[in-house]
Parts: structure tokens; sequence; C-alpha cells
């Protein structure tokens, strides 16, 4: 039972726009950066957004990351079968005193 | 470029101790703090442990505090994580990742620009 709450699966075709969702609470989410990680078959992941809605160099504009409350979101734009993969949220948790993930949402491109 | 690289995973017996290193090369080691994640087969993330660019700060999980510990050796740009009495239930691949904020120590900041390729703990006897 992971802390951060994201659906554990989502999919679109190419080209279409997907948005995963991730839940928290007062003590993670509500007072604390999200981040965001992408996590390809067989390999450690990588980091696609920093402090809620930032993207590392390297990282397609496709890719954005919003946050409202104890709430955030990952979108994809202009899918493409590359984005296959899994996505995780993490944050600060004050009460844990630690990082939590989101459980995971695996992203299926039909 | 920046690498990390664990090593020391393996095959362990339940109740048995095992010590992982994370290796750091490519930028300033002594000025980053280092964790570690863990991923269990077919399961998503665990944060476990984490320790501060100069070593004086330690972050540990609820589900490992008292069984583990981290350390870091800036001298040796490395990073160990100590883990006692291992269960079935560690088995896992086990990253270390590299904080990204130099000197951070700002906790809503620590977030990981770049991780190791992992390494299999697999806990059984």
């Amino acid at each position: 039972q992971s802390v951060l709450t994201q659906p554990p699966s989502a999919s679109g075709t190419p080209g279409q726009r997907v948005t995963i969702s991730c839940s928290g609470g007062s003590s993670n989410i509500g007072t604390n950066h999200v981040y965001w990680y992408q996590q390809l078959p067989g390999t450690a992941p990588k980091l696609l957004i920093y402090r809620n809605n930032q993207r590392p160099s390297g990282v397609p504009d496709r890719f954005s990351g919003s946050k409202s409350g104890t709430s955030a979101s990952l979108t994809i734009t202009g899918l493409r079968s590359e984005d296959e993969a899994d996505y995780y949220c993490a944050s600060w948790d004050d009460s844990l005193s630690g990082v939590v993930f989101g459980g995971g949402a695996k992203l299926t491109v039909l | 470029q920046v690498q990390l690289v664990e090593s020391g995973g393996g095959v362990v017996q339940p109740g048995r101790s095992l010590r992982l290193s994370c290796s750091g090369s490519g930028y300033l080691f002594s000025s980053f703090g280092i964790h570690w994640v863990r991923q269990a087969p077919g399961k998503g993330l665990e944060w476990l442990a984490g320790v501060s660019f100069d070593g004086n700060v330690e972050y540990y999980a609820d589900s490992v505090k008292g069984r583990c510990s981290i350390s870091r050796d800036n001298s040796k740009d490395t990073v160990v994580l100590q883990m006692n009495s291992l269960r079935v239930e560690d088995t896992a691949v086990y990253f270390c990742a590299k904080s990204a904020i130099f000197r951070g120590l700002k906790k809503s900041l620590i977030y990981f620009d770049n991780w190791g390729p992992g390494t299999l703990v697999a806990v059984s006897s």
C-alpha cells in the first residue's frame, strides 16, 4: 500500500494525450514538491519532472507536470511507442521523514 | 558523465547480513547526497535510506530502520548500505541514486537525477 496513489495502468494510441494522476496528503504533496520518474522495461528509473513541473534537459516538452493541493499529474502529449514504460510519482513526506513513491502506473501505447 | 555503480548483491540466507556499495564517478561525489531505492520483482519503487553529501545526516524508511545503516567515505567516492537480519521479502533489485541538489539538505528538494543500474539481492535458504 503506497503512500501516494496512482492508477495501476494507463493507455493511449500514438499521438494521443495521456494523463497519469498521483494523489497524496498534507504531509507529502500538500507541502512538498512532486517528482516524476520514468522506468523503461529492464532499466533503472530516469528523472522526468522535478519541482512539480520542471523538465531536466533532454526530456521532451511532450512531458509536463502539474500540482494542485494534495494531488499531482503527469501529462504526455503526442504519445509515442517509446513512451511505453512505468511512471512513478514521488515526494518527501514530513510525517514519515522519508521519500515516498506512488505505486507506479504502467503506460501502454496501443 | 555521471556514473553510479552498485556492487555487493547476490544470494544470501535469511537472517544473514549484506553490504551493498555504491561508487560514483564523473562528478564531485562529496557534494551530493546518495540514496538507496529497491524494487522487488514485479513491484514498484521503495525508498530505503539516504545520506547527506557530508555524511552528517542519515535518513531511513520505517521498513528498514534498525536493520540498515548507511555510511559514506568521500575519500573513496563510495556509499555503503549495511543490511542485517535479511528476510525473504528483502529480495529485490537495489538501486543507488544521486541527489540532484549541490550540498542540499532541504528535504523537499530530495530527488534523484542519476541512478545506478542496480544490483540484485536474493534472500533464500
